[in-house]
C-alpha cells in the first residue's frame, strides 16, 4: 500500500515561477525523501529530512516537514525548464532494511 | 563508476515463459531492492535484500523470485510470465537511507 500520496497529481507553471509540491503520509517515519524521475529514466534522490527536523534546504529546494500533520512540501524556487519531471516522496522507517515507500507522484510542467 | 546498471534494457515475452532480470551495483552497497513502476501507481517494492544471501519479500512478491548470490549482483526472476507483469522494473542499492536506481528495464508479456 502506498505510504505517501503527492499533490497534486499535475502541476503546469511557468519558467521562473515557484512549484510546491506536497506529500501525505499514514504512519510514523523515520525520514522523508524526494526523488526526481525524468521521463523514461531511473529515480534521482534529491534531499532527505529527518522526523527530527523542520526544514532543509539544497539549491533551489526547500523541504518542510510536519509530523504532526504526517506532510511534507517540496519547494523549488525560480523553476527552469529543466525541472520539467515527475517528483516522488518516499517515507522510510526503522527497521534495518532501509525499506522506502513511495507516493504516486507529482508531474510538474514548466514551460519556457 | 558506473552506479546501477540493469540488463536487458528491454524485452518481449510471451504468457508462460521465463526470464531473469539483472542488476548491478558498484558502489559497495549492502541493500539491494527491485521495484515496479505502473501508470498512476508510483514504484512498488518486490523483493528486496539486506546483504549477500538474503533476501525478503516486500509489497507485491507474488511471482517473482529473486537471487543475492554475490554482494553485487541482484537477480530477478520471472518463472512464468503473465501480461500482469507487463511493467518498468527498476533496481536500487543503498548504504544506507538514500536509494539510486539503475535506468529500468521496459518489459511486455503478451
Amino acid at each position: 500500500s502506498q505510504q505517501g500520496e503527492e499533490d497534486p497529481q499535475a502541476l503546469s507553471i511557468q519558467e521562473g515561477e515557484n512549484a510546491t509540491m506536497n506529500c501525505s503520509y499514514k504512519t510514523s517515519i523515520n525520514n522523508l525523501q524526494w526523488y526526481r524521475q525524468n521521463s523514461g529514466r531511473g529515480l534521482v534522490h534529491l534531499i532527505l529530512i529527518r522526523s527530527n527536523e523542520r526544514e532543509k534546504h539544497s539549491g533551489r529546494l526547500r523541504v518542510t516537514l510536519d509530523t504532526s500533520k504526517k506532510s511534507s512540501s517540496l519547494l523549488i524556487t525560480a523553476s527552469r525548464a529543466a525541472d520539467t519531471a515527475s517528483y516522488f516522496c518516499a517515507t522510510g522507517t526503522q527497521g534495518g532494511s532501509e525499506k522506502l515507500v513511495f507516493g504516486k507522484g507529482t508531474k510538474l510542467t514548466v514551460n519556457p | 563508476n558506473a552506479g546501477v546498471t540493469q540488463t536487458p534494457k528491454f524485452r518481449v515475452l510471451k504468457t508462460g515463459q521465463s526470464m531473469t532480470l539483472l542488476c548491478a551495483q558498484d558502489m559497495n552497497h549492502e541493500y539491494m531492492y527491485w521495484y515496479r513502476q505502473d501508470p498512476g501507481m508510483g514504484l512498488r517494492l518486490i523483493h528486496y535484500s539486506v546483504g549477500e544471501g538474503t533476501t525478503a519479500k516486500g509489497e507485491v512478491p507474488d511471482g517473482y523470485n529473486v537471487s543475492r548470490l554475490k554482494k553485487q549482483n541482484f537477480l530477478l526472476g520471472l518463472e512464468s510470465a503473465a501480461p500482469s507483469q507487463t511493467s518498468v522494473y527498476f533496481c536500487a542499492s543503498s548504504r544506507k537511507e538514500t536509494q539510486y536506481f539503475g535506468p529500468g528495464t521496459r518489459l511486455l508479456v503478451l
